[in-house]
């Protein structure tokens, strides 16, 4: 175990659903993200917070909703998804106290959209 | 912009053959070049961190070393629990957080 917790660890939804994906972290970390992992390309990054404060997103399509209520929390709301939108979704976090930190994974939730 | 290129895709050994994968990248000033292991339906766990060229670091039958332009992955004597897929990162001057994976060389070790 990471530190790095992810429920649902499966989630199968249609196309018109609304769902969340949630994360925790016991590290005591203040940076937190999310990743997109498909079949065969590299991990994608897709949301950065730090100290809770949104720092980045990397040109993510709005049927992707991040929330971040506080340092060891973060959501990613999903709704009217796409079946290329599959895919395993991961999140991590990091010490976010210096310039070379180590991001730390969870398992990940595998999503698949019908 | 970054970019990660690991090589083979995929290797096969037998139990006991060493061998060496390759993570070879460009990068605007490089902060950090880092190693991950991921078993299949879980999360990359963390192996090592690598800050400049001809750091070397070790953990059981694994050593990491860095140069201006790669990175390698020595396994010596692997054994079938090193079967994974390892993936390389780097974190570059101008992308704060970012890391920049690569798509991973899978390693099977077979008994």
């Amino acid at each position: 175990e990471t530190g790095v917790t992810q429920t649902p660890r499966h989630l199968v939804m249609g196309m018109t659903n609304k769902k969340s994906l949630k994360c925790e972290q016991h590290l005591g970390h203040n940076a937190m993200y999310w990743y997109k992992q498909s079949a065969k390309k590299p991990l994608e990054l897709m949301f950065v917070y730090n100290f809770k404060e949104q720092t980045e997103n990397n040109s993510v399509p709005s049927r992707f909703s991040p929330e971040c209520p506080n340092s060891s929390h973060l959501f990613l709301h999903l709704h009217t998804l796409q079946p290329e939108d599959s895919a395993l979704y991961l999140c991590a976090s990091s010490p976010g106290t210096s310039n070379t930190d180590t991001q730390y994974f969870g398992p990940g939730t595998r999503l698949t959209v019908l | 912009e970054d970019q990660v290129t690991q090589s083979p895709e995929a290797l096969r050994l037998q139990e006991g053959e060493s061998s060496s994968l390759n993570c070879s990248y460009t990068v605007s000033g490089l902060r950090g070049l880092f190693w991950y292991r991921q078993d299949p339906g879980k999360g990359p766990e963390f192996l090592f961190t690598l800050y400049s060229a001809g750091e070397e670091k070790e953990k059981e039958r694994l050593k990491a070393t860095l140069t201006k332009k790669e990175s390698f992955l020595h396994i010596t004597a692997p054994k079938p629990e090193d079967s994974a897929t390892y993936l390389c990162a780097v974190q570059g001057d101008f992308g704060n957080e970012k890391l920049t994976f690569g798509t991973g060389t899978r390693l099977t070790i077979i008994p």
